[in-house]
């Protein structure tokens, strides 16, 4: 079985700030893990992947996250907070086999000041 | 490349009235998926279908029926709507297709008010 664990429900930084979303997850097996962006009233777009390659992970709009067995975590990063990065983020996990149930962290919304 | 589409984007329903939320996808892809997102939860499946011809309870699949018409269609019926099925409804799809995609595509949702 497989879940995800967002620390934080709430995140908020300044612009140009470091961007850090945590994502924990647990799984029997592999885990093939993912973060998704939700913009308002929108539907969910991958940002980075990542399955089993490189534990550094690089994704769009100059997010990464690292696959950290050892601590089982994901946590997503972005070295400096841009204003259109306000949304919510989800991290996912499955189990990598495309008939395996994904799912989906609780969310982090990400509010960015000026 | 239309990817994952639902119908309808909107929709009131008084309680105890049915409806049927429709998902189509043209990636070729094996799986699909019904979630719903409420705030503060993250999102929920409901029912999923591995390949074409199954389909499976996922975390809340109470009040749900869903059907694999076909590969490409996947629908999600409300029996007897209830307010606490008031959500945004996602559909998804992963996999099989020509470059043996591995993450989920979504579509633009489903917002249900149900009063």
């Amino acid at each position: 079985a497989q879940s995800v664990t967002q620390l934080g429900s709430h995140v908020s930084v300044s612009e140009g700030a470091l961007v850090l979303l945590r994502c924990n997850y647990s799984s029997s097996v592999p885990p093939y893990l993912f973060w998704y962006v939700q913009y308002p009233n929108q539907g969910l777009q991958l940002l980075l992947k990542y399955t089993s390659a490189a534990t550094l992970v690089k994704g769009i709009n100059g997010f990464e996250a690292e696959f950290k067995k050892s601590e089982t975590s994901f946590h997503l990063t972005k070295p400096s907070a841009h204003m259109s990065d306000a949304a919510e983020y989800f991290c996912a996990v499955s189990g990598g086999n495309n008939f395996n149930k994904f799912y989906f962290g609780s969310g982090t919304k990400l509010n960015v000041k000026p | 490349n239309a990817g994952v589409t639902q119908t309808p984007k909107f929709q009131v329903l008084k309680t105890g009235q049915s409806m049927t939320l429709q998902c189509a996808q043209d990636m070729n892809h094996n799986s699909m998926y019904w979630y719903r997102q409420d705030p503060g939860m993250g999102l929920r499946l409901i029912y999923y279908s591995a390949s074409e011809g199954t389909t499976d309870k996922g975390e809340v699949p109470n009040g749900y029926n869903v059907s694999r018409l076909n590969k490409r269609e996947f629908s999600l019926r409300l029996e007897s709507a209830a307010p606490s099925q008031t959500s945004v409804y996602f559909c998804a799809s992963i996999g099989g297709g020509a470059f043996l995609d591995t993450e989920a595509f979504f579509g633009q949702g489903t917002r249900l008010t149900v009063v």
